[in-house]
Order: structure tokens, then sequence, then C-alpha cells
């Protein structure tokens, strides 16, 4: 079946800190995979994603590359924003499906 | 452009009582889901619709209904409320061409924060 292993947090970083945010999946077939954000009080908003192998999606300064060889989507910050705080979910979506398969989040806090 | 409307946005049903949380979105998108999100744990898919008058089952749909009468609107239907349904819920929608190898980015509503006690 379909599943998403995320690290767990929640984790806290001061300002201009390195971030990686780790994710692991398990798919049949050749799967999408997503980082999405939720910022408090609102929806999920869609980071990144990434569509086959070796795939890197990027956006805001925030990068992660399909891994097949390792099942694994890694999330990347090279320096963080005390706005980064938030919790990123993990998911995926599998071959000619729409619905997505979420990872439990991991609530990131940026320190002044 | 609104997006994804969720109403309300807060909610406390005695248990036994029934309520409909109510989705809409105006972006002519013909996909749209239901998910539940618990404390600690990620999402999870009740129900969806690939188009008005279709729906289907999710990972977890015991204790709901939906219905899709238009493009627009995804009602969620509680009908008798339970302690193991106090959550955050979340609807979703996002556009198939229907090739099925086309994966579009879902976009999601504010949520409706609702506990039964």
């Amino acid at each position: 079946g379909n599943s998403v292993t995320q690290m767990e947090g929640p984790v806290t970083l001061s300002e201009e800190a390195f971030l990686t945010i780790n994710c692991t999946y398990t798919a049949t077939g050749y799967p999408s995979l997503f980082w999405y954000v939720q910022y408090p009080g609102e929806g999920l908003q869609l980071l990144l994603k990434a569509t086959k192998a070796d795939d890197k999606g990027s956006n805001k300064g925030f990068e992660a590359t399909y891994r097949k060889e390792t099942t694994s989507f890694h999330l990347e910050k090279g320096s963080v924003q005390v706005s980064d705080s938030a919790v990123y979910f993990c998911a995926l979506s599998s071959t000619g499906a729409n619905n997505l398969f979420f990872g439990t989040g991991t609530r990131l806090t940026v320190i002044p | 452009n609104a997006g994804v409307t969720q109403t309300p946005k807060f909610r406390i049903l005695k248990i036994g009582q029934s309520m409909t949380l109510q989705c809409t979105q105006d972006m002519n998108h013909n996909y749209m889901y239901w998910y539940r999100q618990d404390p600690g744990m990620g999402l999870k898919l009740i129900y969806y619709s690939v188009g008005a008058g279709i729906t289907d089952k999710g990972e977890v749909p015991n204790g709901y209904n939906v219905s899709r009468s238009t493009t627009e609107d995804f009602p969620l239907r509680l009908e008798l409320a339970a302690p193991s349904q106090t959550s955050v819920y979340f609807c979703a929608s996002s556009y198939s061409g229907g090739s099925g190898s086309e994966t579009y980015e879902q976009y999601f509503g504010p949520g409706t924060r609702l506990t039964v006690t």
C-alpha cells in the first residue's frame, strides 16, 4: 500500500540555520511526491512537488529531490527565517490517482 | 477568486447530533475531497468526488456522508456525532484532465474545527 513516514517533530532552529526534514515513502508504481506547508490558522498550501525520479522540486528557498533508490524526498533549506515557522507535511499521490497520502507533519519553529 | 471556502470555522456538537460542513470552490475544479486531521497525525481522506453526481469513499468514511450536486459544492454530513469525530476537517479541490497520468495541485480550505462532547 501507500504510506509516508516523516521525521518526528517538533523542530526548533535559530534564524539562518540549515533545515532538513526527512521523508520516506512506500508506494506502488511511480508516485508523485509533495511537500505541503500549513501556517497557523490556515489550510495547507503546496510548497513544492516532484513527479518522477531524480526530479528536484524547489520553491521559496526550499528544495527536495525525488530519490527512488532510497524512497526518500527530504526537505531542505539553507537558511531558515522566522516566517518559515509552520507545520510541514510530506505527501504522495500514486500513479493515476488524485488523492494524497500524508505524513504526520513536522512542526518547525524558527527563533530570532 | 476566493478559492476553497469552508463553513463554519468552529463547531461544538453534542453526542448524537447531526450537522453539515459546507465546502465551496470557485476554481471550476472537477475533483473535490474531504480530509480529517487528528492531533499529531497526517490528513486522512474521508470521501472524494471526481465530478458532479459522483462520489467515492476514502480511507475513513464511516460515520459520514457526502453529496455533489454541483461542481462548486461538496458538503460533508455527520448524522450521529461521536467523540471519535472530534477533529479538524479540510476540504480540498483539484483539476484533473482525465488522462490518469497528470497530477495536479490540491487547493485546501482553511478547515473546520469540530468538537463532539
